[in-house]
């Protein structure tokens, strides 16, 4: 069965300190992986990872992959009351053939940011 | 931009009601999907359509069908609502079934009592 797993489940910093969240998967046929911030409502999209090694960066956020060990990290430098949010990671396990973008979600980590 | 428009936002069902949750997306994107939302379960996909004209079960379809109306407009049904079925649904949609950046509706918080 495929398998996503964040950590921490939850995690609570004051503005200008730097955080960590990590993402473990165990999939059948690794595709990709995704990462989402997720306010009060929506989901919204931050990064897809497809090869190891490859840092993606937006702002004061990055993330990596790595395929080997089967994980990824999603950083937030210098974080803000406003990146307080939900974040999830999520794989698409429909590699090697034709994909549908079945993703398979992590629990996710609930960052709080206090000022 | 409208995006992803899921009807209603909030709903109270009596067990044993039935009800359609309505989604529409202006993207043209070929794929759409419907994924329930628990604490401490992630989000969990129930069905899924890859194309207009085509369905399939995700992980948790059980007391749910889904009607793919037409390419915006992907719907999903509770025929007989039990309260296990309480949870926040969200629709999504993405560009076609390579690409993976998906795009959610504002979700709908549904409470069966």
């Amino acid at each position: 069965e495929d398998k996503v797993v964040q950590s921490p489940l939850s995690l609570v910093v004051h503005e200008g300190d730097t955080v960590t969240l990590n993402c473990s998967y165990e999939v059948t046929n690794f595709r990709s992986l995704l990462w989402y911030k997720q306010e009060k409502k929506a989901p919204t999209f931050l990064f897809m990872l497809t090869s190891s090694g490859i840092e993606k960066k937006s702002g004061r956020l990055s993330s990596i992959l790595d395929k080997k060990e089967l994980f990824s990290i999603l950083n937030i430098t210098a974080t803000q009351t406003g990146d307080s949010a939900v974040y999830l990671c999520a794989v698409d396990p429909t590699g090697g053939g034709t994909s549908y973008g079945k993703l398979t979600f992590g629990q996710g980590t609930i960052l709080t940011v206090h000022p | 931009n409208a995006g992803v428009t899921q009807t209603p936002k909030f709903q109270v069902l009596k067990t044993g009601q039935s009800m359609t949750l309505q989604c529409a997306q202006d993207m043209n994107h070929n794929s759409m999907y419907w994924y329930r939302q628990d604490p401490g379960m992630g989000l969990r996909l129930i069905y899924y359509s890859a194309s207009e004209g085509t369905t399939d079960k995700g992980e948790v379809p059980n007391g749910y069908n889904v009607s793919r109306l037409n390419k915006r407009e992907f719907s999903l049904r509770l025929e007989s609502a039990a309260p296990s079925q309480t949870s926040v649904y969200f629709c999504a949609s993405s560009a076609w079934a390579g690409t993976l950046e998906a795009f959610f509706g504002q979700g709908t918080r549904l409470t069966v009592v």
